[in-house]
């Protein structure tokens, strides 16, 4: 079945404890990005891959890295982790030709004391 | 990227047609309007995309005026299972950066 997994589904961690969440795809997409959805504030892109190797900052990109070694996985890191990265984050691919068509994971929701 | 604004809510009856408008005043000539629809719990799904005039397919119809400065997405005939949240974006050709927004939570009532 085609999908976007993440993983861990929920987390709770304290502040500084750096942590990974892992997304990967099996559809053979060049695109992938990271979301986080906050109360009020929407979808917000964080960081996007256009290919292996080549990342690029969203709109709140700030106390976040990302990596794109493999085609299908594209982990989001959180070096050190505050409270106020506490949201519910969401992993997107899609097809380079087809970009618009975004495939969503079921998200991870994130809570950092 | 073209801002976009639509309705902070919706709410409608079983068996209604449904319209949210999308205004997106700043469009460019090679931007397109997509819509996602977000059910509770689940992340966005793709629904619809569209440059001009109208677009259909089995879920929804977008229609957008010649000006392209706003859109709306038509739901027909709607069931509670439509309750979601539907966002409008302006996608450009050739950037990979992508603005949600808020939405328009859409309620629907038996």
């Amino acid at each position: 079945e085609a999908q976007v997994t993440q993983n861990p589904r929920y987390l709770i961690t304290v502040t500084g404890k750096k942590l990974t969440v892992t997304c990967s795809q099996n559809m053979n997409h060049e695109y992938m990005s990271w979301y986080r959805q906050d109360p009020g504030l929407g979808l917000r892109q964080i960081y996007y891959s256009m290919n292996v190797e080549v990342t690029d900052k969203g709109d709140v990109p700030e106390g976040y890295k990302v990596s794109r070694k493999e085609k299908r996985n594209f982990p989001l890191i959180l070096e050190s982790p505050s409270p106020n990265q506490t949201s519910l984050y969401f992993c997107a691919s899609s097809l380079k030709e087809n970009r618009d068509t975004q495939y969503f994971g079921p998200g991870t929701r994130l809570t950092v004391l | 990227l073209a801002k976009t604004t639509q309705p902070i809510s919706m709410d409608s009856y079983e068996g209604q047609e449904v319209n949210i408008t999308c205004s997106h005043n700043n469009i460019a000539t090679n931007d397109y309007i997509t819509w996602y629809q977000q059910f509770p719990s689940q992340g966005p799904r793709f629904i619809i995309q569209g440059y001009k005039t109208k677009v259909t397919n089995e879920v929804a119809s977008l229609f957008i005026p010649a000006d392209r400065k706003s859109s709306t997405l038509s739901l027909p005939r709607v069931s509670l299972s439509d309750t979601a949240v539907y966002y409008c974006l302006v996608t450009t050709s050739g950037t990979y950066k992508y603005i949600f927004g808020t939405g328009t939570r859409l309620k629907v009532l038996a």
